[in-house]
């Protein structure tokens, strides 16, 4: 069975504090993203990474940063949270396709929220 | 600008009827695709249709057809024979090829659906 893992499911954050939203996927997929959900806004992406130690931005990049070290973990950082960053973030994974149908696998989601 | 717009936040439809839900997209990419997740209120994202930009014909899958109209850059989803399982939120979604080899995936704000008895 297909598996993204996010490493919380749940978190509460102090403002200022730098946290770690982490995701590790088990499919050897090269593509992997992060995006954060909010009510009438959808899922927007931060960032996304296509390769080991490969960053790109996505529409939402402020006051995040990413990490991908090895091909099945990509880390989401909040330098310092700020209580606008409280939402809902998503992780997924994907193979790269072409114009072959490769879906998007996505994680449980964290729900963090900064007080 | 919006890759990706859902113009109906919300959408009823009575059990047993078919339901259009409706994605436009914009992009320069020749090669792209198009997803339609559900995400029921359990949170889980779940793939329901895939279109290739390729692809001569409409993607269907059971009762999940995809409306691909090139030139208009529009796939609307079409659901038939609507059930109660299929109240959830609809997400539309495009996959662009990046530099390097990898892809974008960028996703709609979303189409609130509630079938009713």
């Amino acid at each position: 069975d297909v598996k993204v893992t996010q490493s919380s499911r749940y978190l509460v954050k102090r403002t200022g504090e730098k946290v770690f939203l982490e995701c590790v996927q088990d499919m050897d997929h090269e593509n992997m993203f992060w995006y954060r959900q909010d009510p009438g806004l959808g899922l927007r992406l931060i960032y996304f990474s296509y390769d080991v130690k490969m960053k790109e931005k996505g529409d939402i990049p402020e006051g995040y940063s990413v990490s991908r070290e090895k091909k099945e973990r990509f880390s989401l950082i909040l330098e310092s949270a700020s209580t606008n960053q409280t939402s809902m973030y998503l992780c997924a994974s994907k193979a790269s396709s072409g114009q072959r149908n490769t879906e998007a696998f996505f994680g449980q989601g964290t729900r963090l929220t900064v007080v | 600008a919006q890759k990706i717009t859902q113009t109906q936040p919300g959408m009823f439809v009575q059990e047993k009827e078919a339901v259009t839900l409706d994605c436009t997209y914009d992009t320069s990419d020749p090669s792209y695709g198009l997803f339609w997740y559900k995400q029921p209120s359990s949170g889980e994202m779940i793939f329901l249709i895939y279109q290739g930009s390729y692809d001569q014909q409409n993607a269907t899958e059971g009762r999940y057809s995809l409306n691909f109209q090139k030139a208009r850059k529009s796939a609307n989803l079409v659901i038939s024979a609507s059930q109660l399982g299929d109240s959830a939120m609809y997400f539309c979604a495009m996959r662009e090829g990046v530099t390097g080899g990898g892809n974008k995936l960028t996703f709609g704000t979303g189409t609130q659906l509630k079938v009713e008895l």
